[in-house]
């Protein structure tokens, strides 16, 4: 089985500040994690994965994640918030077998204030 | 860039009217997928298919019936709306070979039962 816990429903920054948002997961087998971006009224947009590769991953628009298997968390960061990146994110886990089924949070809204 | 499709994006309709939800890729990808999205919860899997003529149930019980007659086409039907299907329906896409889990989605459907 495995689950994926964000903590923080809504995470308020300032535009310029620091964005951190928090993932944590659980997987029987070794995992692929993936985080999404949803902009409002609209589907959700990859905005990076980990694949067992790097450990450190890069996305687009300047975020980033790092997997840390001892702490089995996959946190988000991007180091300087813009207007632009308020939007809803979702952290998903996927095994890496042939099945992949892939298990979502409930997403972390993130506000940007000016 | 993803190329999958839903219509319509926005639905109001009336209790017991049938609807169907359309979604169409171009990608050529075997697996599809039906998530039902509600504000504050996670992303539910109610439907997917590995392939023409393969659909299953997914975590969540959904009254919603889906076919797969056509590789780049997975429509979802409701026979009678009731207000308890209100919610947002997303549909995405996976490819089966050479892939590491990651989903690509539409824009999704909105669907307000009154």
């Amino acid at each position: 089985a495995q689950s994926v816990t964000q903590l923080g429903s809504h995470v308020s920054v300032s535009e310029g500040a620091l964005v951190l948002l928090r993932c944590n997961y659980s997987s029987s087998v070794p995992p692929y994690l993936f985080w999404y971006v949803q902009y409002p009224n609209q589907g959700l947009q990859l905005l990076l994965k980990y694949t067992s590769a790097a450990t450190l991953v890069k996305g687009i628009n300047g975020f980033e994640a790092e997997f840390k298997k001892s702490e089995t968390s996959f946190h988000l960061t991007k180091p300087s918030a813009h207007m632009s990146d308020a939007a809803e994110y979702f952290c998903a886990v996927s095994d890496s077998g042939g099945y992949q089924k892939v298990t979502f949070g409930i997403g972390t809204k993130l506000q940007v204030i000016p | 860039e993803a190329d999958i499709y839903q219509t319509p994006r926005y639905l109001v309709i009336g209790t017991g009217k049938k609807i169907t939800l359309e979604c169409s890729q171009t990608m050529g990808h075997d697996k599809m997928y039906w998530y039902q999205q509600d504000p504050g919860m996670e992303l539910h899997l109610i439907h997917y298919s590995y392939g023409v003529n393969s659909t299953e149930k997914g975590d969540l019980s959904s009254e919603s019936t889906v076919s797969r007659i056509r590789t780049e086409h997975f429509p979802l039907t409701l026979e009678s709306a009731r207000p308890s299907h209100t919610s947002q329906y997303l549909c995405a896409s996976k490819a089966t070979t050479g892939n590491t889990g990651e989903l690509f989605f539409g824009e999704g459907s909105r669907l307000t039962v009154l």
